[in-house]
């Protein structure tokens, strides 16, 4: 189907783990965002990739890595989870009528 | 400073009646764009309305309307007719630009829950 697709929906993972949430996409949108969910925040952005090889910083980085090798992937990686970033992670991408689809979500929980 | 401001938590709205979402924004960019997303309790966000900077209009999709007043700085979203799958959190979030690059974010409210009730 196409869409963007997200994995895991769901992840436990102990504090200084390192976890990588994945974002697929099956069209060729150029731009690709990453957004977590926090209670109080509503969505803030991690990172953003304007095309294959381009990322760059959004709002909240702090402990976050992404890699976009191929436009279709864009995975975002946790280097060493902390509690603080127990949230609901969602990827997104430019596309459609007015632009935004994002996907499912990833609810990650580090305990 | 918050882009994007929802001051209402929660609001609560009986079936079949009307009910206004407040949302205001701060912007400098002349170019924008104001979205209102749903997200039912499964988690998945769900495209409602836009409404361009420019448009004279307010935009309407079915039962959900947008109230642009664009000197007050202001994007209501007013949804007619409430059913009880209206339920849900409703974000107000605004399209932003970088200048010369092209490249357009969205900056989200914190939310707003809405309960309709039978």
């Amino acid at each position: 189907d196409a869409g963007i697709t997200q994995s895991p929906r769901y992840k436990i993972t102990e504090t200084g783990r390192q976890v990588t949430l994945m974002c697929h996409q099956t069209w060729s949108h150029s731009y690709m965002f990453w957004y977590r969910q926090d209670l109080g925040h509503g969505l803030r952005l991690i990172y953003y990739s304007a095309a294959a090889d381009i990322t760059d910083k959004g709002e909240v980085p702090d402990g976050y890595v992404v890699s976009r090798s191929k436009t279709e992937n864009f995975p975002l990686t946790l280097e060493s989870a902390t509690r603080s970033q127990t949230s609901v992670y969602f990827c997104a991408s430019i596309g459609g009528d007015y632009g935004y689809t994002f996907g499912s979500g990833t609810r990650l929980t580090v305990v | 400073a918050q882009k994007i401001t929802q001051t209402q938590p929660g609001m609560f709205v009986q079936e079949k009646e009307a009910v206004t979402l407040d949302c205001t924004y701060d912007t400098s960019d002349p170019s924008y764009g104001l979205f209102w997303y749903k997200q039912p309790s499964s988690g998945e966000m769900i495209f409602l309305i836009y409404q361009g900077s420019y448009d004279q209009q307010n935009a309407t999709e079915g039962r959900y309307s947008l109230n642009f007043q664009k000197a007050r700085k202001s994007a209501n979203l007013v949804i007619s007719a409430s059913q009880l799958g209206d339920s849900a959190m409703y974000f107000c979030a605004m399209r932003e630009g970088l200048a010369n690059t092209g490249f357009q974010k969205l900056v989200f409210g914190t939310g707003t829950r809405l309960l309709v009730s039978p």
